[in-house]
């Protein structure tokens, strides 16, 4: 079965770190470029970063320039998303999302169950 | 950025009706336009790509329209498994924007 599982979200203090995972089964995340879209509580869906198959291309949303970095490790079937200097309206479910084109950009048709974080002191 | 300007925010309309979305982008986008329903505590789930296009396994009276600027989601003869919040989305230029969303109840 195609999937992808996130983990790694929690409750995190105004200011600190953390990395979110999101694991692929039952294809290959080489492939394709991957993407993380986030949804506040209450709120619409809000795309925030993309990496291209080789990592050579990263994209961010405004609002999380120069505070989040994505990644991958293709050898682990994996996608990352590293976020520091977190903030209250970072709080969100955090979805990774799969494109329906191989190597390329298209419509998110595999997505992650989520992962929360929650920015709070 | 591109700008997504969805409309109506929210909308109640009864079994069997015939619903419509509209959705705007602030330039060009050409068929770069995929239409996504979120039901209450789930994942999003892809019902349109490319305007028009109606993804694998979707009831067929979900449909899409449009080009450019101006998109349209229709739901013929509505059913109670509809109820959901439908967003549009870009991916003509990073960053791909959604739209704000569209509330679907039942009346």
């Amino acid at each position: 079965e195609v999937q992808l599982t996130e983990s790694g979200g929690g409750l995190i203090q105004p200011g600190g770190s953390l990395r979110l995972s999101c694991a692929a089964s039952g294809f290959s995340l080489s492939a394709y470029t991957m993407n993380w879209v986030r949804q506040a509580p209450g709120k619409g869906l809000e795309w925030i970063s993309n990496i291209d198959t080789s990592s050579t291309s990263k994209y961010y949303a405004d609002s999380v320039k120069g505070r989040f970095t994505i990644s991958r490790d293709n050898t682990k079937n994996s996608l990352y998303l590293q976020m520091t200097t977190l903030r209250d309206d970072d709080t969100a479910i955090y979805y990774c999302a799969r494109p329906n084109i191989v190597g390329a950009s298209g419509a998110f048709d595999i997505w992650g169950q989520g992962a929360m974080v929650t920015v709070s002191s | 950025d591109i700008q997504m300007t969805q409309s109506p925010s929210s909308l109640s309309a009864s079994v069997g009706d015939r619903v419509t979305i509209t959705c705007q982008a602030s330039q060009d986008i050409s068929h770069y336009l995929n239409w996504y329903q979120q039901k209450p505590g789930k994942v999003p789930k892809l019902v349109i790509y490319d305007a028009s296009n109606l993804e694998t396994g979707v009831p067929s009276r979900f449909g899409g329209s449009g080009s450019g600027t101006n998109f349209i989601f229709t739901i013929n003869s509505l059913q109670p498994e509809d109820v959901a919040t439908y967003y549009c989305q870009q991916y003509d230029d990073v960053p791909y924007t959604f739209g704000q969303g569209t509330k679907l109840e039942i009346k």
